[in-house]
């Protein structure tokens, strides 16, 4: 029984494109993230949200954007994807805010 | 302008012994600190945690140190085993946002080879 959970695992599409990523958990957790994994290997911090309230949006073109339906969904949306978008994102929920996060197995997305 | 550091990309170990995995910090706002262990095509799993009120923590074969005075925090293992392979991510926490905002920044990783 899968605590977070993120589809689709891979997302090969091309430039320009809208694409969008699904995420739940049934955790019970208030707080939700969506990270980025970059060619590097960083994992950085892109939104949390608490509550369904967005309290944290990192330096991230608007061309992202999440939306939480309800405390157990986070998405992300991306419009208009670009070639530098291609990375490992990740989606993980928490509770309370800042102590261990359960994340979900990733999602590879290439933009082409 | 990274603020959690793990400047060992790798280390190798082998099977038996201790696995000493390094971070550094720069900011005293973080007040509590994850260790994540990372396998290929998977998310991060929880490992271990401190808050900064404690200078160690330990779970089994894992043991979190935390010099506050230093900045600095590692996990050991002991001993090591073959399945331990992996990539640890040093994690801190703390109302360290632009704005007073409370997150968790990760370091970079350093990927952890057991050999048998």
């Amino acid at each position: 029984d899968t605590a977070v959970s993120q589809t689709p695992k891979y997302l090969v599409t091309q430039m320009g494109n809208d694409k969008s990523i699904k995420c739940e958990q049934n955790l019970g957790h208030d707080t939700m993230y969506w990270y980025k994994q970059d060619s590097k290997k960083f994992l950085k911090i892109m939104f949390s949200y608490n509550n369904k309230e967005l309290i944290i949006n990192e330096t991230v073109p608007n061309r992202f954007s999440p939306k939480s339906p309800d405390k157990a969904h986070l998405n992300l949306h991306i419009n208009s994807l670009e070639l530098g978008d291609s990375a490992v994102y990740f989606c993980a929920s928490s509770q309370p805010l800042g102590t261990e996060a359960f994340f979900g197995q990733g999602t590879r997305l290439t933009v082409v | 302008d990274q603020q959690v550091k793990q400047n060992s990309p790798s280390l190798s170990v082998q099977e038996g012994r201790i696995s000493i995995l390094n971070c550094d910090y720069t900011n005293s706002m973080f007040d509590y600190f994850l260790w994540y262990k990372k396998y290929p095509a998977e998310g991060p799993t929880f490992l271990i945690s401190i808050s900064s009120i404690k200078d160690k923590n330990e779970d089994g074969r894992f043991t979190v140190f935390l010099n506050k005075s230093a900045k600095h925090l590692s996990l050991h293992i002991v001993p090591s085993q073959p399945g331990d392979s992996a990539v640890y991510f040093c994690a801190a926490s703390g109302s360290v946002g632009n704005t007073g905002g409370f997150k968790t920044i990760f370091g970079a990783g350093t990927r952890l080879f057991v050999k048998a």
